[in-house]
Order: C-alpha cells, then structure tokens, then sequence
C-alpha cells in the first residue's frame, strides 16, 4: 500500500520559477527521502532528511519535515528545464531495518523554458 | 555514485513465454534488493524483497510462483516472470542498497510488453 501521498499530482512551471512539492505519509519514520525519476527511467536519490531534522538544504533543493503533521516538502529554485521530471517521496517504517522503502505517488513537474 | 545494471531496458515476449530480468550492483555489494513493478504515470509498487542468499520476501498479492526471485550473490539478483500473460506488461525497477544504507540505488528499469 501507498505510504505517501504527494501533492500536486502534476506541476507546469516557467524556467526561474519556484516548484514546491509536498508529501504527507501514515506512519512514524526514521527518515524521509526524495527521488526523481525521469521518463522511463530508474529513480535517483536526490536528499534524505531524519525525523530529528527540521529542514535541509542540497544545491537548489530545500526539505522540510514536520513530523507532527507527518508532512514533508521539497522546494526547487530556480527551476530548469533539465528538472523536468517526477518527484517521488519515500519512507521506510520506523524500527524496520531492512525494509523496502514505499513510495507516494509522486508529482510530475514540467518546465517550460 | 553506485551503480546499478538492470538489463533487458526492454523486452517484447509472446503470452506463454518466460522472461528473465537480471539486476547487478556493480561497484558495491548490495546485500538486500528490491524489486518494484510500476504502470504508467503511477508510483511504484513493492513486489519483493530478496536478501543474499536466502528466500526473497513477497508482498501481499504477489504470486511467487509466477514472479521468481533469485539473489544467488551479492551483486546479482534475477527477476523471472513465468508464463508471461499480457497483463504482467509493466516497467520493472530493481533497486539495491549496501548493508546499513539508507539509500537506494535504482536499476534504469525493464519494460516489458506480452503479446
């Protein structure tokens, strides 16, 4: 079954412009990871964030985790259209080392240049 | 980064046959790998996960019999789809993650069409 749930499903944006995605999951974590996935492609890891972590920051990638709300979010500045891709959060249940990790639904973000 | 190899990136098989997919880690050792099965413009589903060595695990609706695993090393695991039926088209991902990883490494994924 699903773990996370992202929102929106679909993203068009300009070049230079903003592109926010958020994800919401069901269960305590031990971390929150975000992957891309371009069309037809295998999934590559982009950033890990702990449930003790509040925010961070890779290059033009910004996460935030609120483990209260069980939510997350991935910023993109300065959007290009090389970030033309889906964006997929993922979650590994807590105490469950080993476990696969279960991926949200993900968001297809489009850039226009 | 790891790398991970999945090959065929595609394979086109008539309804009956059998279609090996092979995942290889290429420059770690990945003792624990996944398997994932994704339709279009969806997420990815969990199918199995399959340790070195041992009996993959099967998640709840998936047939082992009809999707065998096999993690004969620590850098090669093998899905095979028996007795392919239309309805097994998909795009498969394999993915792998070192011992204590956090992370995971994906293959570039197997699409698979049964005429």
């Amino acid at each position: 079954s699903q773990q996370g749930e992202e929102d929106p499903q679909a993203l068009s944006i300009q070049e230079g412009e903003n592109a926010t995605m958020n994800c919401s999951y069901k269960t305590s974590i031990n971390n929150l990871q975000w992957y891309r996935q371009n069309s037809g492609r295998g999934l590559v890891h982009l950033i890990l964030i702990r449930s003790n972590e509040r925010e961070k920051h890779s290059g033009r990638l910004r996460v935030t985790l609120d483990t209260s709300k069980k939510s997350s979010s991935l910023l993109i500045t300065a959007s290009r259209a090389a970030d033309t891709a889906s964006y997929f959060c993922a979650t590994r249940r807590a105490n469950q080392a080993g476990t696969a990790l279960i991926f949200g639904k993900g968001t297809t973000l489009s850039v226009s240049s | 980064g790891a790398v991970v190899s999945q090959h065929p990136s595609w394979v086109i098989c008539k309804s009956g046959t059998s279609v090996k997919i092979e995942c290889r880690s290429l420059d770690f050792q990945a003792t624990t790998m996944f398997w994932y099965r994704q339709f279009p413009k969806q997420s990815l589903m969990l199918m199995a996960t399959s340790n070195e060595g041992s009996k993959a695990t099967y998640e709840q609706g998936v047939e082992k019999d009809k999707f065998l695993i096999n993690h004969a090393s620590l850098t090669l695991s093998t899905l095979t789809v028996t007795s392919a039926h239309p309805e097994d088209s998909s795009f498969y991902i394999c993915s792998a993650r070192e011992r204590g990883g956090e992370k995971l490494f994906f293959g570039s994924g197997t699409q698979l069409s049964v005429l």
